[in-house]
């Protein structure tokens, strides 16, 4: 099993829709949880991060189920520019890791807000 | 402003060549990172440092060496040795030991074989 799995998509949604993605993590000591954006052939850049309660900024909303080990995230109304790939990212402690803050990415969701 | 710089951004290399990748960060990061993005693949973490003078290899180090002399740089060389170094290789940082685990990247760098 991956240690972090995403459906690639691309979900092709059409602008004002909501659309969800789901994430799974492989390990269950896992602390920290992120949704990273990366446009094409650009560098992620962090969307947010992801707390046990759940958050929301703006049209966003991020959850995380630790007892079924996934993290999703919501986009309301979406817009044209939201069109871009979505990475889920977890950290791995750093016991487990021998040092270091370690993060795995998934291989990413494509969204593409059409018209 | 702070952030983090790569150069160069596009950068070709010939067989049995090594090149140098620059990275540079102005955010007082005491860790720095480097990872390789292949097409539909995730980030793969090819060095790590969480303080100058000091770096641990990630799952894919093979055919890459680092440095890290000071806080602000991290550069990474591709060797002769990697026998696969087309890819975006991607620099990040972030502040050590906070538990916050945020990494903030650079613009990355495309390497090209001839």
């Amino acid at each position: 099993r991956k240690e972090v799995e995403q459906d690639p998509g691309p979900f092709n949604v059409p602008e004002g829709a909501t659309v969800a993605f789901n994430c799974t993590y492989s390990n269950s000591a896992s602390q920290s949880f992120f949704w990273y954006r990366q446009d094409c052939r650009k560098e992620p850049k962090l969307l947010m991060s992801v707390y046990s309660s759940g958050n929301e900024d703006g049209r966003f909303t991020a959850q995380l189920n630790r007892a079924s080990q996934y993290i999703s995230l919501l986009i309301r109304d979406s817009k044209l520019s939201d069109s871009a790939t979505y990475l889920c990212v977890v950290n791995i402690p750093r016991r487990l890791t021998g040092g270091g803050n370690k993060l795995t990415f998934g291989t990413g969701t494509q969204l593409k807000v059409e018209l | 402003d702070g952030g983090i710089t790569q150069s160069p951004k596009y950068l070709f290399r010939k067989e049995g060549q090594n090149v140098t990748l620059s990275c540079e960060q102005n955010l007082n990061h005491d860790a720095m990172y480097w990872y390789r993005q292949d097409p539909g693949q995730g980030l793969r973490l090819i060095y790590y440092s969480q303080i100058v003078n000091d770096f641990q290899k990630g799952d894919i180090a093979e055919g890459y060496s680092v440095s890290r002399e000071k806080k602000e740089s991290f550069p990474l060389t591709v060797t002769s040795a990697q026998k696969n170094p087309t890819a975006f290789y991607l620099c990040a940082s972030s502040m050590a030991e906070r538990g916050t685990g945020t990494q903030y990247f650079g613009p990355g760098t495309r390497l090209l074989v001839l």
